[in-house]
C-alpha cells in the first residue's frame, strides 16, 4: 500500500522561529491534508491541499503532486502551534492514510 | 460549525469487557470514522460507515465492530476487550469537500 513519511519526526523551536514540515507519500494521490493535533488530543483540519499552495494566516501549505510531496510551513510560531502534525493522503476513496507525524515543540 | 462529540474523555475497562464507544455528529454528515492512534503509528482506521446501517472494514478491524442506527451517531464495540486493545480513540465525520472533523478522542486504558 501507499506509504506516507514525514520529516522530521521531532521539532523544538523558541517562539519567533520559521519551520518546515514535509510530507512524502509514494504514490498518486486524490487528495492530501493537513492537521494539527493540540496537547489535548483534538485534531484540527488545517488544510486540504490536493495541488498548489494555501495560505491561512502564518501558516501555508504546498502541494507538488507529480513529485509526491507536500510542505507545511509555519512562520512566527508561537507556543499554541505546539502538538503534533499529520499529513493524510486519500487515493480516490473516502479512507485517509495518515503519516506518523511531526512533533513540534515551540518554547517561549 | 461542525461538532462532533464522544461519550467519554478516559475510559478504564478490564480484560473481557464488552466497552461502548459513541460518537455523535451533528452536521448530518453521512460519513464517519473510526481510528485508533498509538505511538509512532499515526492513525489508522478501524472502521467506517457511509450511512446509516452501512459499515465497512478498515485497515484494523479485528476485535472490534460497529454500529450505525441514526444517521448521526455512529458507535465502536470491543466485544471482549484486551489490553492491546489500550490506546486513544478517534471519532470523524465527513462533510462535503472531503474535509474530515474530529471528535475529542477517548483514551481507553484495558487492565
Amino acid at each position: 500500500g501507499i506509504q506516507v513519511e514525514q520529516s522530521p519526526p521531532d521539532l523544538i523551536l523558541q517562539e519567533g522561529a520559521n519551520s518546515t514540515l514535509r510530507c512524502n507519500f509514494s504514490d498518486s494521490v486524490n487528495n492530501l491534508q493537513w492537521f494539527h493535533q493540540n496537547p489535548w488530543g483534538q485534531l484540527i483540519n488545517l488544510f486540504y491541499i490536493p495541488s498548489g499552495t494555501k495560505q491561512n494566516g502564518r501558516l501555508s501549505a504546498t502541494t507538488v503532486a507529480t513529485e509526491r510531496y507536500s510542505l507545511l510551513y509555519i512562520s512566527s510560531s508561537q507556543t499554541t502551534d505546539s502538538g503534533v502534525y499529520f499529513c493524510a493522503v486519500d487515493m480516490w476513496t473516502d479512507k485517509l492514510i495518515f503519516g506518523t507525524g511531526t512533533r513540534l515543540q515551540v518554547f517561549p | 460549525d461542525v461538532k462532533v462529540t464522544q461519550s467519554s474523555r478516559y475510559l478504564v475497562k478490564r480484560t473481557g469487557e464488552k466497552v461502548f464507544l459513541e460518537c455523535v455528529q451533528d452536521m448530518d454528515h453521512e460519513n464517519m470514522f473510526w481510528y485508533r492512534q498509538d505511538p509512532g503509528l499515526g492513525l489508522r482506521l478501524i472502521y467506517f460507515s457511509y450511512d446509516v446501517k452501512m459499515k465497512e472494514k478498515g485497515d484494523i478491524p479485528e476485535g472490534y465492530s460497529v454500529s450505525r442506527e441514526k444517521k448521526e451517531r455512529f458507535s465502536l464495540i470491543l466485544e471482549s476487550a484486551s489490553t492491546n486493545q489500550t490506546s486513544m480513540y478517534l471519532c470523524a465525520s465527513m462533510g462535503e469537500g472531503d474535509t474530515q472533523y474530529f471528535g475529542p478522542g477517548t483514551r481507553l486504558t484495558v487492565l
